[in-house]
């Protein structure tokens, strides 16, 4: 399977656990980007990773979310002490590269997350 | 923040009719536009994209782009109940972020 693998696809969490999601960008991407789509809302952008290095996290909630792209290994989103207001589909999506104009982001088939 | 405009319909066309999806968005100085298609439950399938203005043709489906209107759109034809969707238009900002439309609901009726 070269696409982009995200697990687990579906993640149940009381409140105050913590929820880890996974992303292994398509096979050749070193770009990755997490999406969140709460229900029956629009797809909102939330960090955009390179290995090692976090690019942009303007999307990101500034307490409980965090999330890394070691040199070895999947993305991960991080979110602590979960809250219901926090179930959503979380997509990952990865790229070949970052400046041209063609260059595309390829989604994977996403964590739908439920807190209880 | 840069805003992604689209009608949310449904939008509801008889099969093997043409189909036409709208978009709107604000930043004028936008590059790189894009159509993915989302089935009920499942992620965003990239559909097209565009960035010189005009008309660009995959198949059935043609992205159109008018950078003075600042409008993007996008044509099924002959559309069939397989294409019901929904599509979102997805604009491109500086430093790679994707920011997307709510998304317009297609149903193709047989």
């Amino acid at each position: 399977n070269a696409g982009v693998m995200q697990n687990p696809r579906h993640l149940v969490r009381r409140r105050g656990q913590e929820a880890r999601l996974r992303c292994s960008p398509m096979k050749g991407h070193s770009h990755v980007y997490w999406y969140r789509q709460l229900p029956e809302e629009g797809l909102k952008f939330m960090v955009y990773l390179q290995k090692e290095n976090i690019i942009d996290e303007s999307g990101m909630p500034k307490e409980r979310f965090s999330a890394e792209f070691p040199k070895e290994g999947p993305s991960i989103l991080r979110i602590q002490q979960v809250v219901r207001g926090d179930s959503a589909a979380y997509f990952c999506a990865s790229s070949l590269t970052s400046g041209g104009p063609s260059d595309t982001q390829y989604f994977g088939p996403g964590t739908r997350l439920t807190v209880l | 923040q840069k805003e992604v405009e689209q009608n949310s319909g449904p939008l509801s066309v008889p099969e093997g009719a043409i189909a036409s999806l709208n978009c709107t968005y604000s930043d004028r100085g936008s590059q790189s536009f894009f159509w993915y298609r989302q089935y009920s439950g499942k992620s965003p399938e990239l559909i097209m994209f565009i960035y010189s203005n005009g008309d660009k043709e995959d198949g059935r489906f043609t992205a159109q782009l008018n950078k003075a209107s600042q409008y993007v759109s996008l044509l099924i034809r002959d559309s069939q109940p397989s294409d019901s969707a929904t599509y979102l238009c997805a604009v491109r900002e500086y430093g790679n972020k994707l920011v997307f439309g709510a998304g317009t609901i297609l149903r193709v009726k047989s």
